[in-house]
């Protein structure tokens, strides 16, 4: 996860709270990703950013809303979450979205837990 | 629809002997395939890629894979497992078409549990 870097690494709220996760990525990368891992499940893509537009909401409920400011920062804000949103959430970048050969890079996730 | 298969959630394996850990897929068109790792409490780590050419691919601590296009497999090799490769490995596929806004688009599989015992 060198280069990319997300914080808190633990956060546990309340249905009712507001809270935000933050991503950056110090790797020049203007491609970036939120990922939701619950266990036993495949990594679910929630949002794409290439150059700071977004350009994919993956059926994501409201409660999660994105914002990427630039290239190097990427934030989910939370609301209003369920228990089901307990998971690890992952943020990742890559070069750009032009090709598909480019790797993502991930950061360590943050673990979330709505209680 | 693209789709990535990992057919075992576990694969033991004693320390020195060879592994593998097996993926599948299923896309439209040329695939990129794609082997992450994860540590617990960590994110993925790329380990290594398959884009075109050569279908056995090089990556990262002695890891390789090798890309069989008629079986559509891409299975993940090491001659010599040791303990410290204990972790969660991903299987991915990008999906999608190479225009801006689709290309980097990955699919990922379930994950195998690789546990590598003394």
């Amino acid at each position: 996860e060198t280069g990319v870097t997300q914080t808190p690494r633990h956060l546990v709220m309340g249905m009712t709270n507001k809270k935000s996760l933050k991503c950056e990525q110090h790797l020049g990368h203007n491609a970036m990703y939120w990922y939701k891992q619950s266990a036993k499940k495949p990594l679910e893509l929630m949002f794409v950013y290439n150059f700071k537009e977004q350009t994919e909401n993956n059926s994501v409920p409201s409660r999660f809303s994105p914002e990427c400011p630039n290239s190097s920062h990427l934030f989910l804000h939370l609301h209003t979450l369920q228990p089901e949103d307990s998971a690890l959430y992952l943020c990742a970048s890559s070069q750009d979205m032009t090709s598909g050969s480019y790797e993502q890079f991930f950061g360590p996730g943050t673990r979330l837990t709505v209680l | 629809a693209q789709s990535v298969a990992q057919p075992e959630d576990q694969v033991n394996v004693a320390e020195g002997n060879p592994l593998t850990v097996k993926c599948t897929y299923s896309v439209s068109g040329n695939p990129y395939l794609f082997w992450y790792v994860q540590y617990p409490n960590r994110g993925l780590q790329f380990l290594l890629k398959y884009i075109t050419g050569d279908n056995l691919v090089k990556g990262s601590y002695g890891f390789e894979a090798e890309f069989n296009k008629s079986q559509t497999s891409f299975h993940l090799k090491k001659p010599s497992a040791l303990v410290s490769d204990s972790a969660l490995y991903f299987c991915a596929v990008r999906v999608g078409v190479e225009v801006t806004g689709g290309g980097n688009k990955l699919t990922f599989g379930t994950g195998t549990q690789l546990k590598v015992e003394l």
